[in-house]
């Protein structure tokens, strides 16, 4: 069974420019989430999709990111513009309630803002 | 609010000793999910275990062994007779449980950096 897919899996940009991640969860799971991981830090939550709804985005900062996941598989998470702190591993992951909602993440992007 | 505090920033062992990881959450939820996850220098976060909040019993799974204590909120991880392969960043986590059993985003503690020297 292949596993989350993220890409891509390094990305440098100049602060202002907006940049885009995808993620592709494991078949059949429905449910999809967004984190941000700072160095040193433990991962938090941006975003929860239960297939193609957002029912948890309290965390996600809507004047500049925003993020779709159409027909409840595949997601986009963007941000628009990019600033200096935004420099961060952004990750992904998928559960399914049938697979008793096990979080499975993908390797992240690893986004650098100059 | 949920917190989750692993106070130990980084732990450094020789190979071979027993080592555990501290854990203490904060919920004001009555049911909840509890988790270890392991992040190697690769960077993938690789799912070590799940508890539930009304399963106290302690587990075992080769040399690793979790002990859930609600008395003291507490989730606490130990590796017994460490190996260079464990050295990594452990991240323990906490998640709402909903009727029906399903699960909230995870809240991460801020990981403690193990390392196991030969």
């Amino acid at each position: 069974e292949a596993g989350v897919v993220q890409s891509p899996r390094y990305k440098i940009i100049e602060k202002k420019q907006p940049v885009a991640f995808w993620c592709n969860p494991i078949s059949g799971h429905n449910t999809l989430y967004w984190y941000l991981q700072n160095l040193g830090q433990g991962p938090e939550l941006l975003i929860r999709y239960e297939n193609e709804e957002a029912v948890d985005d309290s965390q996600l900062p809507k004047d500049r990111f925003s993020a779709e996941r159409l027909k409840g598989v595949d997601s986009t998470l963007k941000i628009q513009p990019a600033e200096l702190g935004d420099s961060a591993v952004y990750l992904c992951a998928s559960s399914s309630r049938d697979r008793g909602d096990e979080q499975f993440f993908g390797p992240g992007t690893r986004l650098t803002v100059l | 609010a949920q917190k989750v505090t692993q106070a130990q920033t980084e732990i450094s062992v020789v190979e071979k000793e027993d080592v555990t990881l501290d854990c203490v959450y904060e919920t004001r939820d009555t049911t909840y999910y509890l988790f270890w996850y392991k992040q190697p220098p690769s960077g993938e976060l690789v799912f070590l275990i799940r508890r539930n909040s009304f399963d106290e019993q302690n587990e075992i799974s080769g040399r690793y062994s979790w002990n859930f204590q609600k008395s003291t909120s507490s989730f606490n991880f130990t590796i017994t007779a460490s190996q260079v392969v464990d050295s990594a960043v452990y991240f323990c986590a906490l998640s709402e449980m909903y009727s029906g059993g399903g699960a909230d985003g995870l809240t991460f503690g801020k990981g403690t950096h193990l390392i196991i020297q030969p």
